[in-house]
């Protein structure tokens, strides 16, 4: 069965230091998505990504954080300055189409900003 | 954009108990997915169900989409089963995921 891949599954970074997730989401799908969640929190949405561009992003989407699909398979988030509150678990998410479609979820990407 | 409320927020079960678990959403949805989210941080996916009901091995789910709720059944639960269940629901936004339901099941 198809599925989201992310790495690394775990990565630790400095304080400041620029760190850059990757992903492959399923092949036929179109959109890509970032979600994040903070240790005991719930999953909260950053960003999706449609047709080579930012489609909507949240609150939490600010200019430390930017996504590209460099390729035709990879999907990244890239923080550019990480702080503390950066560490969470990243998600990436793709889907065939944008309503009335599943999302599907990578297995996770676990930050931890020292 | 929506909001999503899920209920309860803590469940403890005897191993072997059957258990229902509720999410509520503000406004109608378009997308209604449950998952499950083991002790390891992934995500699951357990059920697509923006309306009606599926039911896949042990565990089975019902969207009302005109009352705007789901519900996850979980019968005859296993130890595998712990982990906190989130649904997540989308109208004309992203999806949106509840707080979810800390399950804890005891041999």
């Amino acid at each position: 069965e198809p599925e989201v891949t992310q790495t690394p599954s775990h990565q630790v970074t400095q304080m400041g230091q620029e760190v850059i997730l990757r992903c492959v989401p399923i092949s036929n799908h179109l959109y890509f998505y970032w979600y994040r969640q903070i240790l005991g929190q719930k999953v909260e949405f950053l960003v999706s990504f449609y047709n080579n561009e930012i489609s909507e992003k949240s609150e939490i989407f600010d200019d430390q954080f930017s996504v590209e699909r460099p390729d035709g398979s990879n999907f990244t988030l890239k923080i550019r300055s990480t702080k503390l509150e950066d560490s969470a678990m990243y998600f990436c998410a793709s889907s065939v189409g944008q309503m009335n479609t599943e999302a599907f979820f990578g297995q996770g990407t676990r930050l931890t900003v020292v | 954009g929506i909001q999503v409320e899920q209920s309860p927020p803590d469940l403890i079960l005897q191993e072997g108990a059957n258990s229902t678990l509720r999410c509520n959403f503000s406004d109608s949805v378009n997308n209604l997915q449950w998952f499950h989210q083991n002790p390891w941080g992934q995500l699951i996916n357990l059920f697509y169900i923006p309306s009606g009901t599926k039911q896949n091995g042990r565990l089975s789910a019902t969207t009302v989409a005109t009352e705007r709720y789901s519900l996850l059944y979980i019968s005859s639960s296993q130890t595998t089963d712990s982990g906190v269940y989130f649904c997540a629901g989308r109208g004309n936004t992203p999806l949106v995921f509840g707080k979810g339901t800390r399950l804890s099941v005891i041999a």
